[in-house]
């Protein structure tokens, strides 16, 4: 699907330990994103990348740090997970058919953070 | 800040019916629409979208459209199948080309057969 892989993709932590999520993509594409999505909250921004080393802040980013070192992988690192941040993350990517806009999402990976 | 609107949050059609999900979108800059369906467990994935030049597209039973005026689009599905059965997010890109989009809450429809 759309060359998207995330990983891991189910995990369970404790409160205060340190959580990395990757998203990985085999299509070269500039612009990715991780999301968050809660019930009735449906799927808010929590970092955007628009090319290597280049990140910016989303609606939800307090707490979350990210790093894009390669252009295949964009990494979500929450420093010190808290119960709030359990939550199913989606990675995306857009332009799969050379338009900007169109965001594919990966598979998914779903924290809980106890 | 920008926000999108979505209603309703829950729809039941019996099978064959057609079922409609409105959206309100606040940035008079967004100029791009698309529209996900959701199924359980599953990523969201892409079913049409339109854009801002556009009053409306058609995809076979699917269809969207767009009254920009009123800062308004519509998913429409008719002739509903069980398969049809998921939650649908409607979504607006910022007008400030930073190729972001914002989401609305989600409409979880349920086709009864």
């Amino acid at each position: 699907d759309a060359g998207i892989t995330q990983s891991p993709r189910h995990k369970v932590t404790e409160t205060g330990t340190p959580v990395t999520l990757r998203c990985h993509q085999t299509e070269n594409h500039r612009y990715m994103y991780w999301y968050r999505q809660d019930p009735g909250h449906g799927l808010r921004l929590i970092h955007y990348s628009y090319g290597v080393k280049d990140t910016d802040k989303g609606e939800v980013s307090d707490g979350y740090s990210v790093s894009r070192s390669k252009t295949e992988d964009f990494l979500l690192t929450l420093e010190s997970a808290t119960s709030s941040q359990t939550s199913v993350y989606f990675c995306a990517i857009t332009g799969l058919a050379g338009l900007i806009n169109e965001q594919f999402f990966g598979p998914g990976t779903r924290l809980t953070v106890l | 800040g920008e926000n999108v609107e979505q209603h309703p949050s829950t729809l039941s059609v019996q099978e064959g019916d057609s079922a409609v999900i409105k959206c309100t979108y606040s940035d008079s800059a967004s100029n791009y629409f698309p529209w996900y369906k959701q199924e359980l467990g599953k990523r969201p994935q892409l079913i049409i979208d339109i854009r801002s030049n556009v009053g409306e597209k058609k995809d076979q039973r699917i269809a969207v459209t767009l009254n920009k005026t009123a800062k308004h689009f519509s998913l429409h599905i008719t002739e509903t199948q069980p398969e049809d059965s998921a939650v649908y997010f409607c979504a607006a890109s910022r007008g400030d080309s930073s190729y972001k989009l914002i989401f609305g809450s989600g409409t979880r429809l349920l086709v009864r057969p």
